[in-house]
């Protein structure tokens, strides 16, 4: 049972588009989501992570949106690039006294392709 | 600032062969996580240590995988009798304990089984 849904499978957007990644959860325990990057033949990538106590969180081009009474979040890629295009995946884990547990739960994963 | 490292990269092996991965955390940080992909799927979680004790294990780790980290510094990932389904790119990350702590990930070891 996939415990993180990602959507969509794969985008494609023009250069300097707004692309959208979706995620959605059921288990109420995860309060750290991290959303990472990956490229062909390497290993993901932390881009930028957010807990439940803020709604968006902003780093340079990439803001996660956070709405946690429909257990959702999003990652919105601003001005893309063509160097942004790779694999994009959402994650989550929980807290347990003060510290993230082990695992990451992982979606399946978005495939950006930004056409210059 | 030196990553994870994971050796080898590559690893080509005939079914029913054992194989052995390595993986180095960055240094001050005392956690390590194993973790497999497939193609067009995201890293599944296979098992975690904090310093050297082995904290929690994935049911996909079948009694033919076992993990180590002896000293709480490297570890290892040993796969006996390989069968097909192992084939899957087999990721090591590490990070601090504590909140917020992001997990770095290595680039991984491809195994191939033939």
């Amino acid at each position: 049972q996939q415990q993180v849904k990602q959507s969509p499978q794969s985008l494609i957007v023009q250069k300097g588009g707004i692309p959208i990644i979706n995620c959605a959860y059921e288990n109420t325990a995860f309060d750290y989501f991290p959303w990472y990057q990956q490229f062909p033949g390497k290993g993901p990538a932390l881009l930028i992570a957010i807990r439940p106590d803020v709604s968006e969180k902003k780093e340079g081009r990439f803001t996660i949106s956070f709405n946690k009474s429909a257990k959702q979040f999003s990652l919105h890629i601003m001005d893309s690039q063509p160097g942004d295009s790779a694999t994009y995946f959402c994650a989550a884990n929980s807290y347990y006294r003060g510290s993230t547990l082990g695992r990451l739960y992982f979606g399946r994963g978005t495939q950006l392709t930004v056409w210059p | 600032d030196t990553g994870v490292s994971q050796d080898p990269r590559h690893k080509i092996t005939k079914r029913g062969q054992n194989v052995t991965f390595r993986c180095d955390p960055i240094s001050e940080h005392n956690r390590l996580y194993w973790y497999r992909q497939t193609l067009g799927q995201g890293p599944e979680f296979l098992t975690y240590f904090q310093n050297e004790a082995q904290l929690e294990k994935s049911r996909l780790l079948s009694d033919r995988f076992s993990a180590e980290r002896p000293k709480g510094s490297f570890s290892t990932l040993e796969i006996q009798r390989t069968e097909q389904g192992d084939s899957a790119m087999y990721l090591c990350a590490s990070s601090r304990q504590g909140s917020n702590q992001p997990q770095h990930f290595g680039d991984g070891t491809r195994l191939s089984i033939l």
